[in-house]
C-alpha cells in the first residue's frame, strides 16, 4: 500500500518562503508530483521529482530524498494567489498505474 | 483548448436514485481516472482505466461502476445514490504516468445526495 503524509496547514507572509513537507511509504515508488488546488478550482500539477534533489520551476521549487522517503515544494516571493490547497502524490512502483494524493496542505499567505 | 470537461457541474439526488457522470478528454490521452474529494481528505481513486475498454479500480470503489467504450470519454455511474456519496468529483486524464505524463483535471462535479 501507499500513504503520504504532510501538514494539513501552514501559514505565511507575503513575500516570505514556505516549505511544505510530504512523507512517504510505499511500496515502490516512481517519484513524487506535486498538485496545486484553489478554492473551488481543480488540482493542477506544478511539479515532478524522479530522482534525488532540487527541481526548479520559477517562484516553485522541489525536492526529493529516496533515501529518507521525504520531499518537500518550497514557494518564494510568496503571492496572496498563493493561497491554496498543494497536494504531494506518490505512484507505486508496481502495480496500480494510478497516483496516491496525500491529504493536503492549505496554505494561507497573509499580507 | 477545452482539456477536460465534466458534465453536469452540478446535482442534487435523492437517495436510491441512480445517475452518471461524464468526462470527456480531447488530448488523445490513454489514461482517465475519476476521484472523488471531501473535505480535508484530499483525492482518492475510485476507477481509473488505461485504455479504451479497459477499467479498473481504484481506493474506493464500491457502489460506483465505470465504463471506456470509447478513448475520449470515461462514465462514472452511481446505481443506487447514497448521502455517503455526496462529494465534489473529479476526473483527469495523462498519457503513459511511465513517462512521468502528469494529470490533467476537469473542474469538478458537485454532488449532493439527499
Amino acid at each position: 500500500g501507499q500513504s503520504l503524509e504532510q501538514p494539513s496547514e501552514v501559514t505565511a507572509v507575503e513575500g516570505a518562503i514556505v516549505q511544505i513537507n510530504c512523507t512517504y511509504q510505499t511500496s515502490g515508488f516512481y517519484g513524487l508530483s506535486w498538485y496545486q488546488q484553489h478554492d473551488g478550482g481543480a488540482p493542477t500539477f506544478l511539479s515532478y521529482n524522479a530522482l534525488d534533489g532540487l527541481e526548479e520551476t520559477g517562484r516553485f521549487s522541489s525536492f526529493l530524498s529516496r533515501s529518507d522517503s521525504y520531499g518537500y515544494l518550497l514557494l518564494q516571493e510568496l503571492q496572496m494567489k498563493d493561497s491554496a490547497s498543494y497536494f504531494c502524490a506518490a505512484r507505486p512502483g508496481t502495480g496500480r498505474r494510478a497516483l496516491t494524493f496525500g491529504s493536503g496542505t492549505r496554505l494561507q499567505v497573509q499580507p | 483548448n477545452a482539456g477536460v470537461t465534466q458534465t453536469p457541474k452540478f446535482r442534487v439526488l435523492k437517495t436510491g436514485q441512480s445517475m452518471t457522470l461524464l468526462c470527456a478528454q480531447d488530448m488523445n490521452h490513454e489514461y482517465m481516472y475519476w476521484y472523488r474529494q471531501d473535505p480535508g481528505m484530499g483525492l482518492r481513486l475510485i476507477h481509473y482505466s488505461v485504455g479504451e475498454g479497459t477499467t479498473a479500480k481504484g481506493e474506493v470503489p464500491d457502489g460506483y461502476n465505470v465504463s471506456r467504450l470509447k478513448k475520449q470519454n470515461f462514465l462514472l455511474g452511481l446505481e443506487s445514490a447514497a448521502p455517503s456519496q455526496t462529494s465534489v468529483y473529479f476526473c483527469a486524464s495523462s498519457g503513459d504516468p511511465g513517462s512521468n505524463q502528469p494529470q490533467h483535471f476537469g473542474d469538478g462535479t458537485r454532488l449532493s445526495i439527499l
